[in-house]
């Protein structure tokens, strides 16, 4: 069975920095692409990037490129989401998914919320 | 502002078919395959159609896609009560260095 397993829910403050992880099982982690994807509160979703976990490859959101970094370590089958400066801004709900045909979300994580806040 | 332009809501009653469009421009959907979620709050998505018309396996065949140069549908046959959910569509962007763009979602009632 397909499974994304997402880290818990953190809360944190600004200017503090974050790693969220997704660990993949059931399949073959290195065939195929790891995306994040962000919800604020109310809002709808949106694509942050995603990651080749077979050689690292990444591609990024202009929007959140240079604020959040996503790598993978294929050892541990897991993919993660880092911040190195968190803003109040960053307070979401966060998804990963396992990308079929490098860009269809078929299997999702449970989801991790952030919250920043002072 | 979402890149894909989908209505806010729509809504129908039970057996009813619905569609809920998806608007983008040649960058995107008229380059690209589109996707299709489902998201209920406070689970994950669930993708319902992908490659613009294929369905995963599991998803009923009262889900379809369809895509005609920068604009998609996505139509819902014989409305059911659990179909009330949030829709997204999504398309790669072939502008800057590419990356999936999201539409701002449809809010889906079932009267």
């Amino acid at each position: 069975e397909v499974q994304l397993v997402q880290s818990g829910a953190e809360v944190k403050k600004p200017g503090e920095s974050l790693r969220i992880s997704c660990k993949g099982s059931g399949y073959s982690f290195t065939n195929y692409w790891i995306s994040w994807v962000r919800q604020m509160p109310g809002k709808g979703l949106e694509w942050m990037g995603r990651i080749d976990p077979s050689d690292s490859y990444t591609n990024y959101n202009p929007s959140f490129q240079g604020h959040v970094t996503i790598s993978a370590d294929q050892s541990i089958t897991t993919a993660y989401l880092q911040w190195n400066s968190l803003k109040a801004s960053d307070t979401a709900m966060y998804y990963c998914a396992r990308l079929l045909d490098t860009v269809a979300g078929d299997y999702w994580g449970q989801g991790t919320l952030v919250t920043v806040s002072s | 502002q979402s890149v894909l332009t989908q209505p806010p809501s729509a809504s129908g009653t039970p057996g009813q078919r619905v569609t809920i469009s998806c608007s983008g421009s040649r960058s995107n959907i008229g380059s690209n395959f589109v996707n299709w979620y489902q998201h209920v709050p406070g689970t994950a998505p669930r993708l319902l159609i992908y490659n613009n018309n294929r369905r995963p396996s599991g998803v009923p065949d009262r889900f379809s896609g369809s895509k005609s140069g920068t604009s998609a549908s996505l139509a819902i046959s014989g409305l059911q009560s659990e179909d009330e959910a949030d829709y997204y569509c999504a398309a790669w962007d072939d502008s800057l260095n590419g990356y999936e763009v999201f539409g701002g979602g449809t809010k889906l009632t079932v009267l």
